[in-house]
């Protein structure tokens, strides 16, 4: 079983749609979670980080639920700027960052 | 601004012919750590350097190395490139996760390697 695992997508919505998705991790002594988007070819750029009380930064909204080991990414009145991959990280206990392949999110006009 | 820097962000390399991929950060990140990523699949931890001390993934196979003379620069070596080897070389930073700083990884703009 892989580490982090995340549904690939893609999620094609269009302008101003709302769009949520999940990652689980299987390790449940892991620590630390974030987001990070990552363009067609580009570095994954840190979106924001995942508290245990769930966090907001504008129309983005990231959740942890421990006891079912996930974390979600909720983007409201989406853009098409949005249009990424959006790659979820876990550290575990060894400190190490563990991605997931991402989730494509393609936004339409 | 401070930043994770990378050269060069394409190389083309021969299949067997060495190439080395470099990574310099004004940060002041104590660890620094190799990805590779390959087409639609996660970034894969190669190694990392917490200060001088070097970190191997028990899976990363002997022709890649790795280098790292000072805080700001750390090198990347690929002995022999293969055609497997053809991805996208992230480098990245971070205080040192277990002394209760931060744990947020910076990423460099990536190296893209094509082997012929």
């Amino acid at each position: 079983r892989k580490e982090v695992e995340q549904d690939p997508g893609p999620f094609n919505v269009p302008e101003g749609a709302t769009v949520a998705f999940n990652c689980t991790y299987s390790n449940s002594a892991s620590q630390s979670f974030f987001w990070y988007r990552q363009d067609c070819r580009k570095e994954p750029k840190l979106l924001m980080s995942v508290y245990s009380s769930g966090n907001e930064d504008g129309r983005f909204t990231a959740q942890l639920n421990r006891a079912s080991q996930y974390i979600s990414l909720l983007i409201r009145d989406s853009k098409l700027s949005d249009s990424a991959t959006y790659l979820c990280a876990v550290i575990g206990v060894d400190y190490k960052l563990s991605f997931g392949a991402g989730t494509t999110v393609t936004v339409r006009a | 601004d401070a930043m994770v820097i990378q050269n060069p962000r394409y190389q083309v390399t021969q299949f067997g012919k060495p190439v080395t991929l470099s990574c310099s950060q004004t940060l002041n990140h104590n660890v620094m750590y190799w990805y590779q990523q390959k087409s639609s699949q996660a970034p894969k931890l190669l190694f990392h350097y917490y200060d001088k001390d070097f970190n191997n993934e028990a899976d990363t196979p002997d022709n890649f190395q790795s280098r790292r003379p000072n805080t700001s620069f750390c090198f990347l070596d690929i002995r022999s490139p293969g055609l497997g080897d053809a991805a996208m070389y992230l480098c990245a930073t971070s205080f040192d996760p277990t002394s209760g700083s931060t744990d947020t990884q910076y990423f460099g703009p990536g190296t893209r390697l094509t082997v012929l």
